[in-house]
C-alpha cells in the first residue's frame, strides 16, 4: 500500500521541550513538505525538501528544524524556540513538479 | 498579501443541489491549480486539478472552471451529497523553479439534508 504516514497522531509536549514528528512515504516522491494548520486558517509552509540532503525554509520556519537523510523520511523537530507550537501539523509528498501533493493524516501537537 | 483567496469562509447547500466554491488569485503567472478536500483532524485529499491551458476539467460530480482573464476558478459539485461536507482548499502552482503550492484559506462546505 503506497502512502504517506505521520506519527504520532496526537502528541503532548511540556513547555521548553523539543519534540520530533515523524513523516515517512513510500511513493518514491522526490519532494516532501511540512505544513502547519491553525483553526480557521489555511496551510502554512514550514519547510520543504526537493531532494535528499537538501531542504529550504518555508514561510514560518522559525522554531522548527528538519532533516532529509533518506528519500522516504522527512522528520520535523519543533524546538523550544517555537513560541506557539500548539497546532495541527501536516506532512506531504509530491513528484518533483508538485502537480499533486499527497498528505499524511496529520499530527496534533499540544503544549501543556 | 494573499495570492490565493477564498473569500467565503463557509457555504451551506441543500443536499442534491449544486455547490459552487470560488477561488481568486492575483498572480497571472500561476500555471496549475488544484482543489483539495479536508475532513477535521485528517490530511487534505486531492480532488481535481486544472492546467492554465484549459478552462474546464471534469471528474464525476466535480468540475473545475478556470477564467484566466478574471483570475478566477470555481469548483462545482453536483449533486451535492452529505459526505461532501468538508473544508475545500484551492491551491496554485506557479510551475516555476520551486513548484511551491500557494494555498487559499479554505471554504467550509455544509450540506444540509
Amino acid at each position: 500500500d503506497g502512502g504517506i504516514t505521520q506519527s504520532p497522531k496526537y502528541l503532548f509536549r511540556k513547555e521548553g521541550q523539543n519534540v520530533t514528528l515523524s513523516c515517512e512515504q513510500n511513493l518514491n516522491h522526490d519532494a516532501m513538505y511540512w505544513y502547519r494548520q491553525d483553526p480557521g486558517q489555511g496551510l502554512r509552509l514550514i519547510y520543504y525538501s526537493q531532494i535528499v540532503n537538501d531542504f529550504q525554509k518555508g514561510d514560518i520556519a522559525e522554531g522548527y528544524s528538519v532533516s532529509r537523510e533518506k528519500k522516504e523520511s522527512f522528520p520535523l523537530t519543533v524546538t523550544s524556540a517555537q513560541k506557539n507550537p500548539t497546532a495541527f501539523y501536516l506532512c506531504a509528498s509530491s513528484p518533483w513538479d508538485n502537480t499533486e501533493a499527497f498528505f499524511g493524516q496529520g499530527t496534533r501537537l499540544t503544549v501543556v | 498579501d494573499q495570492q490565493v483567496k477564498q473569500n467565503s469562509p463557509s457555504l451551506s447547500v441543500q443536499e442534491g443541489r449544486i455547490s459552487i466554491l470560488n477561488c481568486d488569485y492575483t498572480n497571472s503567472m500561476f500555471d496549475y491549480f488544484l482543489w483539495y478536500k479536508k475532513y477535521p483532524a485528517e490530511g487534505p485529499t486531492f480532488l481535481i486539478s486544472i492546467s492554465s491551458i484549459k478552462d474546464k476539467n471534469e471528474d464525476g460530480r466535480f468540475t473545475v472552471f478556470l477564467n484566466k482573464s478574471a483570475k478566477h476558478l470555481s469548483l462545482h459539485i453536483v449533486p451535492s451529497q452529505p459526505g461532501d461536507s468538508a473544508v475545500y482548499f484551492c491551491a496554485a502552482n506557479p510551475m516555476d523553479s520551486n513548484y511551491q503550492l500557494i494555498w487559499g484559506a479554505g471554504t467550509k462546505l455544509i450540506i444540509k439534508p
